[in-house]
């Protein structure tokens, strides 16, 4: 059964203070490795989609990356709009199955 | 684009009755819906697939019979919780796709909050 495991759980950094969230999975068949934002009491929103080892996109303070084994969210100077919980996912052949997520929280 | 909403956003109801949640996909046609549902400080699970016309698919452990779906149209999917009790108290999240070809990129609605009192 496909699996996804997120570290740290929860991630309090300081405004401007960088960090990297990690994503481990294993999976059948992997179609795409992705990334979303939640905020309290909402849905997921998109940011990236990987779909090969080595592949890297970026977005603002945001720059995921993609091995054979994990995938990293690294986020670069964050601001306290970046305080939300990141939820990895990873699609074989029908479903998203998601990581339990971490929620990062920025202090000014 | 690729706008998901649901309805309502907060349900509070008594233990033994039933509760409707829409899902709609307001300017594109979903060919597939998705329904999850999400603990506190737990992963999204999903729960059942729908295809428009057709029968959902549900995962193993979910019961078909209480969470009952309809995909009667392109743009809009329906679950409903029967008989509601206090252990289905989760928030509920829809998602659609546009098209069976790639269903990896799905797009999430705002989620509902159950409460079963």
């Amino acid at each position: 059964e496909d699996q996804v495991t997120q570290s740290p759980e929860a991630l309090r950094l300081q405004e401007g203070e960088s960090s990297s969230l990690n994503c481990s999975y294993t999976v059948s068949g992997l179609r795409g490795l992705f990334w979303y934002r939640q905020d309290p009491g909402k849905g997921p929103e998109f940011l990236f989609t990987l779909y090969s080892a080595g592949e890297e996109k970026e977005k603002e303070r945001l720059k995921a990356t993609l091995t054979k084994k994990e995938s990293f969210l690294h986020i670069t100077a964050p601001k306290p709009e970046d305080s939300a919980t990141y939820l990895c996912a990873v699609f074989n052949d029908y479903k998203l199955s998601f990581g339990a997520g971490t929620t990062v929280t920025v202090r000014a | 684009g690729a706008v998901v909403s649901q309805h309502p956003s907060w349900v509070i109801c008594k233990s033994g009755t039933s509760v409707k949640i829409e899902c709609r996909s307001l300017d594109f046609q979903a060919t597939t819906m998705f329904w999850y549902r999400q603990f506190p400080k737990q992963s999204l699970m999903l729960m059942a697939t729908s295809n428009e016309g057709s029968k959902a698919t549900y995962e193993q452990g979910v019961e078909k019979d209480k969470f009952l779906i309809n995909h009667a149209s392109l743009t809009l999917s329906t679950l409903t919780v029967t008989s509601a009790h206090p252990e289905d108290s989760s928030f509920y999240i829809c998602s659609a796709s546009r098209d069976r070809g790639s269903q990896e990129t799905q797009y999430f609605g705002p989620g509902t909050r159950l409460l079963v009192l």
